[in-house]
C-alpha cells in the first residue's frame, strides 16, 4: 500500500529565510512524486514533480525538491521565503506499477512571517 | 483553455437527498479523477477515468456513489441518499497520458454540506 507522511502540521519561517517542508513516502515499487499548493478558497496548484532522472527538481515560484531514495523522502525547499508563499502544501505519491491511485499527505501549513 | 471547472461550487442538501456534481476537464486531457477532501486532510482518491472507461475505484466509494464520463469529456459524480458524513469538498482533476505529463490539474471543487 502507498502512503505519504508530512510530519509537520505547521512550519513557520521568517521572510527571506530558507524554507523546508518535509515529506516521506512508502510505495512497493518506484514512485512518482509531486508537490501541490493550496491557497485559501482556491484549488490545488501543481508545483513540481519527480518522475525520473536528476534527483533535484525545480518547479514553479522558485521551489525545488530533492528525491532521496534511500531515505524515501521528497522535501520541498526554497532558498528565500516570501510572505506570499504562505499556504497549505501537499505531497503526493503514485506507485508506477499500481495504476492511477494518487495518495496525498495530510498537508503542511506554511506561514511566512514578515 | 480555462482549466478544470466544476459545478456547482457549493451544494447544501438534506440528508437522504440525491446530489450530482459536474466536472469539465482541460479539453485535451484524457484522464479524469475524482477526490474527496475533508477539513485538515489531503485529498482522498475516489475514482479514475481513462477516456470514457472507469478504470479504478477506491474502496472509499460506497455503492451510493456513482461516476460517469459518457463521452470521454465531462464527468458527473452522483451521491444517492446522502448522509452527514458525505459533507466534504469534492475535487475533480485531469491529466494527459502523453510523455512525462503525469501531474494532475485540479478544479476549484464542489463543497457539499449535508444537513
Amino acid at each position: 500500500a502507498q502512503s505519504v507522511a508530512q510530519p509537520e502540521d505547521q512550519v513557520n519561517v521568517a521572510e527571506g529565510n530558507p524554507l523546508t517542508v518535509k515529506c516521506t513516502y512508502s510505495v512497493s515499487g518506484n514512485p512518482y512524486l509531486f508537490w501541490y499548493v493550496q491557497y485559501p478558497n482556491r484549488g490545488l496548484q501543481f508545483l513540481l514533480k519527480y518522475i525520473t532522472g536528476d534527483n533535484l527538481v525545480k518547479g514553479s515560484y522558485g521551489f525545488e525538491a530533492e528525491f532521496n531514495k534511500s531515505q524515501t523522502s521528497f522535501h520541498l525547499k526554497k532558498p528565500s521565503a516570501l510572505v506570499s508563499d504562505s499556504a497549505l502544501y501537499f505531497c503526493a505519491v503514485r506507485d508506477r506499477n499500481y495504476g492511477q491511485n494518487f495518495v496525498f499527505g495530510p498537508g503542511t501549513r506554511l506561514s511566512v512571517l514578515p | 483553455d480555462t482549466g478544470v471547472s466544476q459545478d456547482p461550487r457549493h451544494k447544501i442538501t438534506k440528508r437522504g437527498q440525491n446530489v450530482t456534481f459536474r466536472c469539465d476537464p482541460i479539453s485535451e486531457h484524457n484522464r479524469l479523477y475524482w477526490y474527496r477532501q475533508t477539513l485538515g486532510q489531503g485529498p482522498e482518491f475516489l475514482t479514475y477515468f481513462q477516456n470514457e472507461a472507469q478504470l479504478e475505484k477506491s474502496r472509499l466509494l460506497s455503492d451510493r456513489f456513482s461516476a460517469e464520463r459518457p463521452k470521454g469529456s465531462f464527468s458527473t459524480l452522483e451521491i444517492q441518499r446522502t448522509e452527514q458524513g458525505d459533507s466534504a469538498m469534492y475535487l475533480c482533476a485531469s491529466s494527459s497520458d502523453r510523455g512525462q505529463n503525469h501531474e494532475q490539474y485540479f478544479g476549484p471543487g464542489t463543497r457539499l454540506t449535508v444537513t
